[in-house]
């Protein structure tokens, strides 16, 4: 199994900030990689797949990048008050789709 | 717009089953790969399994290999989880997931609500 590796576990940040958010997997995954927000007692929701594509409605405050093969990061530009929430990435790239362990981002 | 609604969770005592079901509604289901994936209290998200557009292919996570079965009945836009023989660790919120290809791509695009499962004697 591809195991995925997210950190921090947890980040404090401000409104108007830039955090950025790793995800490292054990195996190449050529980019298999999504990233989720959800809020407390929801869904999650998809932000990102294919390392960079923005999902449907995503604002574009929201960026992915990769580094190689296993890093991967998620960006959030200047902060906004809904954007407080745990952020999950998942490769997809071969089955059993694994996700990181979440990172809980908080003001 | 796109809605999945989970139902059949519940309390169920260890080694008992129980039936998920997840209707959908805003998209031609016949067209779409889904999944189930499931979040422990507290926890992070686990995926579970995942069916073809057709059944015809279906996989399931290590954890309930054996045990859990994934199935869809196009004509009722709904999807299922039959769930056997329950553990404790089994308890977490299920929810179903369209995937945005009908084979599989493995991502998940729309979520629905979720169904809680609480397993406890």
């Amino acid at each position: 199994d591809t195991q995925m590796t997210q950190s921090p576990s947890s980040l404090s940040a401000s409104l108007g900030d830039s955090v950025t958010i790793t995800c490292r997997s054990s195996q190449a995954i050529s980019n298999s990689l999504a990233w989720y927000q959800q809020k407390p007692g929801k869904a999650p929701k998809l932000l990102l797949y294919g390392a960079f594509r923005l999902g449907s409605g995503v604002p574009s405050r929201f960026s992915g990048s990769s580094g190689s093969g296993t890093d991967y990061t998620l960006t959030i530009s200047s902060l906004q008050p809904e954007d407080f929430a745990a952020y999950y990435c998942q490769q997809y790239y071969s089955n059993p789709y694994t996700f990181g362990q979440g990172t809980k981002l908080e003001i | 717009q796109v809605q999945l609604v989970e139902s059949g969770g519940g309390v169920v005592q260890p080694g008992r089953s129980l039936r998920l079901s997840c209707v959908v509604s805003g998209f031609t289901f016949t067209n779409y790969a889904m999944h189930w994936v499931r979040q422990a209290p507290g926890k992070g998200l686990e995926w579970v399994a995942f069916m073809s557009f057709d059944g015809n292919d279906e996989y399931y996570g290590d954890s309930v290999k054996g045990r859990f079965t994934i199935s869809r009945d196009n004509s009722k836009n709904t999807l299922y989880l039959q769930m056997n023989n329950v553990r404790a660790e089994d308890s977490a919120v299920y929810y179903c997931a369209k995937d945005p290809s009908a084979r599989v791509w493995g991502y998940f695009d729309y979520w629905g609500q979720g169904t809680l499962v609480t397993v406890s004697s």
